[in-house]
C-alpha cells in the first residue's frame, strides 16, 4: 500500500467555500509537501512543511501536520473555480525519492 | 524560471516496440526522476538517478531501463514495450526536497 493515502479521493464544492484534504502517511518522514495537477499537466508544489513543524500557511492554503497521528491536512479558504485539480502529498523519508499518494480530486464549481 | 521538458506530449507504439522518452532540464540538478501515473495509484516511482551515470531503482523499475549521459537530460526506455506499460509518465527535478515536473506524456502502446 502506498505511503501517502488522500482521503476523501473527490469533494466537489461550490466557489468561495473552503477544501479540505487529508492524507495518511506510514513511516517517519523529514517533510511532507503537497502539490497540485492540472487535467494532462505535471504536477506544482504547492508548499512544504518539516517534520518538527505543526502548521505552515501560505496565502490561501494552510497546511498542518500531526506526526503523531501521521496525518496532515491541506486547506484551501475561499475557493476559486481556478482550483480546481488533483492534490497530492508527497513525503520525504530521507530516501532520495519522495513517496506520493493517490490525490484528491477537487472540483470547484463556480 | 524552472523548466523540466519532456520530448513528447502524446505517443503511440506497437507492442514490442522499443521506446524512448527524453526529459531535459535546464536548472543544473543533480537529481532526476521518472514516474508513471495510472488512475487510482497515483505516482509511482520507476527509476531516479542523483548524478549523471547514477542511477538507482524506484518502486516499480520492471520492464524498463533508464539513460543519464549528460546532467541536463534523463531518458527512460521500454526496451520492449507492452500494453500494460499505457499509461502517463512523467519526468522530475529537484533541487533540495522540491520536485520540479515536466508536463508528461501520455503513451499508448497497442
Amino acid at each position: 500500500s502506498q505511503q501517502g493515502e488522500e482521503d476523501p479521493q473527490a469533494l466537489s464544492i461550490q466557489e468561495g467555500e473552503n477544501a479540505t484534504m487529508n492524507c495518511s502517511y506510514k513511516t517517519s518522514i523529514n517533510n511532507l509537501q503537497w502539490y497540485r495537477q492540472n487535467s494532462g499537466r505535471g504536477l506544482v508544489h504547492l508548499i512544504l512543511i518539516r517534520s518538527n513543524e505543526r502548521e505552515k500557511h501560505s496565502g490561501r492554503l494552510r497546511v498542518t501536520l500531526d506526526t503523531s497521528k501521521k496525518s496532515s491536512s491541506l486547506l484551501i479558504t475561499a475557493s476559486r473555480a481556478a482550483d480546481t485539480a488533483s492534490y497530492f502529498c508527497a513525503t520525504d523519508t530521507g530516501r532520495r525519492a519522495l513517496t506520493f499518494g493517490s490525490g484528491t480530486r477537487l472540483q470547484v464549481q463556480p | 524560471d524552472v523548466k523540466v521538458t519532456q520530448s513528447s506530449r502524446y505517443l503511440v507504439k506497437r507492442t514490442g516496440e522499443k521506446v524512448f522518452l527524453e526529459c531535459v532540464q535546464d536548472m543544473d540538478h543533480e537529481n532526476m526522476f521518472w514516474y508513471r501515473q495510472d488512475p487510482g495509484l497515483g505516482l509511482r516511482l520507476i527509476y531516479f538517478s542523483y548524478d549523471v551515470k547514477m542511477k538507482e531503482k524506484g518502486d516499480i523499475p520492471e520492464g524498463y531501463s533508464v539513460s543519464r549521459e549528460k546532467k541536463e537530460r534523463f531518458s527512460l526506455i521500454l526496451e520492449s514495450a507492452s500494453t500494460n506499460q499505457t499509461s502517463m509518465y512523467l519526468c522530475a527535478s529537484s533541487f533540495g526536497n522540491i520536485q520540479y515536473f515536466g508536463a508528461g506524456t501520455r503513451l499508448s502502446v497497442l
